[in-house]
């Protein structure tokens, strides 16, 4: 089955600091790419939609100068936390689906993110 | 964005009850599907039930769904202490390429 790999597990960075998440499809090409956000206790928040070869489009409230996403081949998204504060720790996870379809929806495992 | 809410928020059980989770959402779907999440770890897939289905089972998961009154509601039978975490529904909307919109989760804790 749709197989999405997502790394690192867990990081721990200072503020200030720039912090790389990655997400691939390994099984499968994915045009398109989603980023959520969790906070404890609450629910998936979704950030952004990626697009292979073009812009993400951002969710409102979202600042996209800060959570930058690059999604440059048909396997690969990658998610940057510039300038990271510690109100940014949260757990961070993706998720894709072969290209047009409207199941076989898959997560990575998520990161968790520490800013301290 | 959230889709809408979920009730309860908590639920509290012994093993061997049943478990009712509901599910409210606000836009038309193609499918709503349900995920369980341990401790802040990640999501595994539970059922998918699209907009045309009324009912499905899946072991001790029964699913219902009812568009007209935007809802759904997942039935743990026979609960088991590992059946303790955190249950979402999301929806998929008619257009594909979408993402999957979360409600607000309910947490499952089931006692032995």
């Amino acid at each position: 089955g749709a197989v999405v790999s997502q790394h690192p597990s867990w990081v721990i960075c200072k503020s200030g600091t720039s912090v790389k998440i990655e997400c691939r499809s390994l099984d499968f090409q994915a045009t398109t790419m989603f980023w959520y956000r969790q906070f404890p206790k609450q629910s998936l928040m979704l950030m952004a939609t990626s697009n292979e070869g073009s812009k993400a489009t951002y969710e409102q409230g979202v600042e996209k100068d800060k959570f930058l996403i690059n999604h440059a081949s048909l396997t690969l998204s990658t998610l940057t936390v510039t300038s990271a504060h510690p109100e940014d720790s949260s757990f961070y996870i993706c998720s894709a689906s072969p290209s047009g379809l409207y199941s076989g929806y898959t997560f990575g495992s998520g990161t968790r993110l520490t800013v301290v | 964005s959230q889709q809408g809410e979920e009730d309860p928020q908590a639920l509290s059980i012994q093993e061997g009850e049943n478990a009712t989770m509901n599910c409210s959402y606000k836009t038309s779907i193609n499918n709503l599907q349900w995920y369980r999440q341990n401790s802040g770890r990640g999501l595994v897939h539970l059922i998918l039930i699209r907009s045309n289905e009324r009912e499905k089972h899946s072991g001790r998961l029964r699913v219902t769904l009812d568009t007209s009154k935007k809802s759904s509601s997942l039935l743990i039978t026979a609960s088991r202490a590992a059946d303790t975490a955190s249950y979402f529904c999301a929806t998929l909307a008619n257009q594909a390429g979408t993402a999957l919109i979360f409600g607000k989760g309910t947490t499952l804790s089931v006692s032995s």
